[in-house]
């Protein structure tokens, strides 16, 4: 069976760092995905990383470890606009992404 | 860019009646996918179509039929709503990379 574990919240004031982890277990696995989810919105896709090691972007960063089934993502310079929902996901062959229950963070000022 | 469309935005069904969740894309995309949502349970796989002409079962399909029309469309139908099924609704397409874009959801309330 597949599941992703990830903590359920995450608070942090302005300025800060915080990372959001994400543990997996899959029967196949294609990559770690991280999406973001404001209240009332729908998901927007942030990063993916297929191999081992680190992928920036701007003030996101995110991280896999595929030999530990195991992911984070890094929110830098946090800003009260990231207060938001995150989640991994994964995709288990090519057409099949399943979603983790999704970290809900809150900046505070 | 109209990206993926869905209707309705919001529905209210009587218990046992039967409605049908619409979604279109238009970015040429191969896959798509029909994802529910409930407080603290994340984004759950309803089905999805690898390409035109295939559906399969995601993680939680009873109560639930697709249909994928062509490429662009991609239908969910509850043939008898259940008050289990009040939850919101996300279409969704991905193509040859590995991001899937996301309808705005419709809020659908069985009573």
């Amino acid at each position: 069976g597949q599941s992703l574990e990830q903590p359920s919240e995450v608070t942090a004031v302005e300025g800060a760092i915080v990372q959001i982890n994400c543990t997996y277990q899959t029967s196949g696995f294609y990559g770690l995905s991280w999406y973001q989810q404001h209240d009332g919105g729908a998901p927007t896709f942030l990063s993916y990383n297929a191999l081992d090691g680190l992928e920036e972007t701007g003030r996101f960063s995110s991280f896999l470890s595929r030999s530990d089934s195991y992911g984070y993502l890094l929110l830098q310079e946090l800003q009260m606009k990231d207060s938001a929902s995150y989640f991994c996901a994964v995709r288990h062959n090519n057409n099949d992404m399943r979603f983790g229950a999704g970290t809900r963070l809150t900046v505070k000022p | 860019n109209a990206g993926v469309t869905q209707t309705p935005k919001f529905q209210v069904l009587k218990t046992g009646q039967s409605m049908t969740l619409q979604c279109a894309q238009d970015m040429n995309h191969n896959s798509m996918y029909w994802y529910r949502q409930d407080p603290g349970m994340g984004l759950r796989l309803i089905y999805y179509s690898a390409s035109e002409g295939t559906t399969d079962k995601g993680e939680v399909p009873n109560g639930y039929n697709v249909s994928r029309l062509n490429k662009r469309e991609f239908s969910l139908r509850l043939e008898s709503a259940a008050p289990s099924q009040t939850s919101v609704y996300f279409c969704a397409s991905s193509g040859m990379r590995n991001t899937i874009y996301f309808g705005e959801g419709s809020w659908l309330t069985v009573v």
